[in-house]
């Protein structure tokens, strides 16, 4: 079945450490994003991509970087400057053929401090 | 900029007893309207989307929702809910060509009681 992978899907961080979060899609999907989901604030959006080689930033970037080598593929790394890390993040990807396509989401991987 | 809002922090329904969950948005143009749900510790689900035509909607699991544009509203009902509907609801509102974001809610967490 196709879908979106998230791993791992606990993770925890040293202080200092800079930390990456996996997501794979066998969607063919054009379009995916990350989003940081913190209690009684809905979802906000960190970066997205609608290409491969191409990214955008979000409402919520500062702190974390992305990549998107390869069109099923979007690691997010949580830097060190990212100071209040702990959260739910999501993936999600769209195929990215128009606007009005909705977006899928993988199952999260949750974040916290040591 | 666009902006939805879910007035409702959280509910409780009984169980077959009629639902709606409130949606309002804010957006200079037609909107792209969706209704999604989450499940504890898991990712979003799309319950049924509204891009145009006709203002009443049909999703999965028994859910519909109505777009009124005089009201800025898109809320979301169902008439009898059962024990498996409680979960978090997130309305969600995208923009047209060139604005592939979506702006998510706080969400409404919704209880049910037998």
């Amino acid at each position: 079945d196709g879908g979106i992978t998230q791993s791992p899907k606990y993770l925890f961080r040293k202080e200092g450490q800079n930390v990456t979060l996996s997501c794979e899609q066998n969607l063919n999907h054009d379009a995916m994003y990350w989003y940081r989901q913190d209690p009684g604030q809905g979802l906000r959006l960190i970066y997205y991509s609608q290409i491969v080689n191409d990214f955008q930033k979000g409402d919520i970037a500062e702190g974390y970087s992305v990549s998107r080598e390869k069109k099923e593929s979007f690691p997010l790394t949580v830097t060190s400057a990212q100071k209040n890390p702990t959260a739910f993040y999501l993936c999600a990807s769209s195929s990215g053929q128009g606007y009005n396509q909705p977006q899928h989401f993988g199952d999260g991987t949750r974040l916290s401090i040591l | 900029a666009q902006s939805v809002t879910q007035p409702d922090i959280h509910i409780t329904v009984s169980e077959g007893a009629s639902l709606e969950l409130r949606c309002n948005y804010s957006y200079g143009a037609t909107p792209y309207l969706f209704w999604y749900v989450q499940s504890p510790g898991q990712g979003l689900q799309l319950l049924l989307k509204y891009f145009s035509g006709d203002t009443l909607v049909q999703g999965i699991k028994g859910f519909e929702a109505e777009f009124k544009r005089s009201q800025s509203s898109f809320n979301l009902r169902k008439p009898s809910v059962h024990w498996s509907d409680a979960a978090e609801y997130f309305c969600a509102v995208g923009g047209g060509f060139g604005n592939e974001k979506l702006t998510f809610g706080t969400g409404t967490r919704l209880t049910i009681i037998p």
